[in-house]
């Protein structure tokens, strides 16, 4: 079974820094997920990502495969960014499984 | 698309009690997965189904537990006798194989009294 850890656990920050959150995992992986979820504990699909990095507006993700790592990265940070995201990877690396999860890390962005 | 619906949002109950919780997923997504959250472990994955099928159940926590898929629409997660440890919240989530997108429903939030 695929292990994740993330890091760090809780964030708090000021409106318009740069966040950087981890994310590394003990087997390789097809793809790697990072997810949002909101105080009221919605989750949505932020990226899926296999290799390099994406971009979605304000959000950055980048993946390294060879080292078993990810980070996510918020540019000019809002206080709409609070909330917790969570790293993914399939649960015995492979595709079609379903994902085990990091334990999340807590932002807070404070205006 | 109204994404993966669930039900019930909220459910309050009392221990020994039967508990079914109940998901839609999204119309052609071919994977349906249960998920449990805990303040205590996080999210983990319970089972998850391809076509209709379960494929991995090693997730479930003991006998208690139960899911079935009886059509490509529809999917129930069951718990009996349900205790207060069952307490989470449940998510179900849908995806196409081969996407690797997935999309996940507003979660049922049980509290086992």
């Amino acid at each position: 079974k695929n292990e994740v850890e993330q890091s760090p656990q809780n964030l708090t920050a000021q409106e318009g820094e740069f966040i950087t959150i981890n994310c590394s995992y003990s087997v390789g992986i097809s793809a790697l997920h990072w997810l949002q979820q909101h105080p009221g504990g919605g989750i949505v699909s932020l990226f899926m990502l296999s290799s390099g990095k994406k971009k979605h507006g304000r959000l950055i993700a980048t993946i390294n495969i060879q080292e078993k790592h990810s980070s996510l990265h918020i540019t000019a940070s809002h206080p709409r960014d609070s909330a917790v995201y969570i790293c993914a990877v399939p649960y015995s690396g492979g595709g079609a499984d379903g994902l085990t999860f990091g334990k999340g890390t807590h932002l807070i962005i404070q205006p | 698309d109204a994404g993966v619906i669930q039900s019930p949002r909220h459910e309050v109950t009392e221990m020994g009690q039967e508990v079914t919780l109940r998901c839609k997923p999204i119309s052609g997504h071919n994977s349906l997965f249960w998920y449990r959250q805990t303040m205590m472990r996080g999210l983990e994955l319970l089972i998850y189904f391809n076509n209709n099928v379960p494929i991995d159940d090693s997730g479930m926590p003991e006998d208690r537990f139960s899911a079935k898929m009886p059509n490509a629409s529809f999917s129930t997660l069951k718990i009996q006798p349900s205790e207060p440890r069952d307490s989470a919240v449940y998510f179900c989530a849908s995806s196409s194989s081969g996407a690797n997108v997935l999309t996940f429903g507003a979660g049922s939030r049980l509290t086992v009294l």
